[in-house]
């Protein structure tokens, strides 16, 4: 199995910051990875596919990139819509998911 | 746009079976481009694949090796929906269940079905 370790587990942030989180795999999963975004009581939304890109709809402040094994979600400039928790997840081989990082106001 | 919806009680007992339904608009659950899946979310899970159906000219079926024997996900081409049936169900299958569509020929998960909150309780 693909094990995924996302980082940090909780972030706090202010509106205007820039914010970074990082998902590493277990294995290769070439740029197999998707992120999404969750808010309290809903499913989990789509942001990013295939490592680095940009679903439809989803502002550009966000954005994906690869090195290697290791997958990093950047929000550039935060916006108070932007306080959720994250997951990664790789689809390279089944389905595995980080165990997410809850965004909060500082 | 894919709309799922779904269905199903909230409460099972333990040994029971937990039955999902998911009613899919905007596509097909017998397009050979897509896949359908059951995903659950837990505290102590976190978020965790369960199992997948699709057509390829044939009805295929994937279970993640954790619940192989108590799962079965089911297509209704006549409805346009799936489902799903976890057998033998313990306390640690409480959790909130969602269906979900895979496309790009059903590995890219890009569209959720509400959730479904399910405890196993006697």
């Amino acid at each position: 199995d693909i094990q995924m370790t996302q980082s940090p587990s909780t972030l706090s942030a202010s509106v205007g910051d820039r914010v970074t989180i990082t998902c590493r795999a277990s294995q290769s999963i070439s740029g197999r990875l998707a992120w999404y975004q969750q808010k309290p009581g809903k499913a989990p939304k789509i942001l990013i596919s295939q490592a680095s890109s940009l679903e439809s709809g989803v502002p550009p402040r966000f954005s994906g990139s690869r090195s290697g094994t290791e997958f990093t979600l950047t929000i550039s400039s935060l916006q108070p819509d932007d306080f959720a928790t994250y997951y990664c997840q790789q689809y390279k081989s089944y389905w595995t998911f980080g165990q997410g990082t809850k965004v909060e106001i500082k | 746009q894919v709309q799922l919806q779904q269905s199903g009680p909230g409460l099972v007992k333990p040994s029971q079976t937990v039955s999902l339904t998911c009613a899919i608009s905007g596509d097909s659950v017998s397009s050979e481009t897509a896949a359908w899946h059951w995903i659950r979310q837990s505290p102590s899970r976190g978020l965790e694949w369960l199992g997948r159906t699709y057509f390829r000219r044939l009805w295929f079926d994937d279970y993640a090796v954790s619940l192989k024997g108590r799962i079965s996900i089911n297509a209704d081409t006549a409805k346009n929906q799936f489902s799903l049936l976890l057998n033998s169900v313990t306390p640690d299958d409480t959790g909130v269940y969602y269906c979900a569509r895979g496309s790009e020929f059903g590995v890219l998960i890009d569209a959720w079905g509400q959730g479904t909150p399910v405890t196993v309780s006697s």
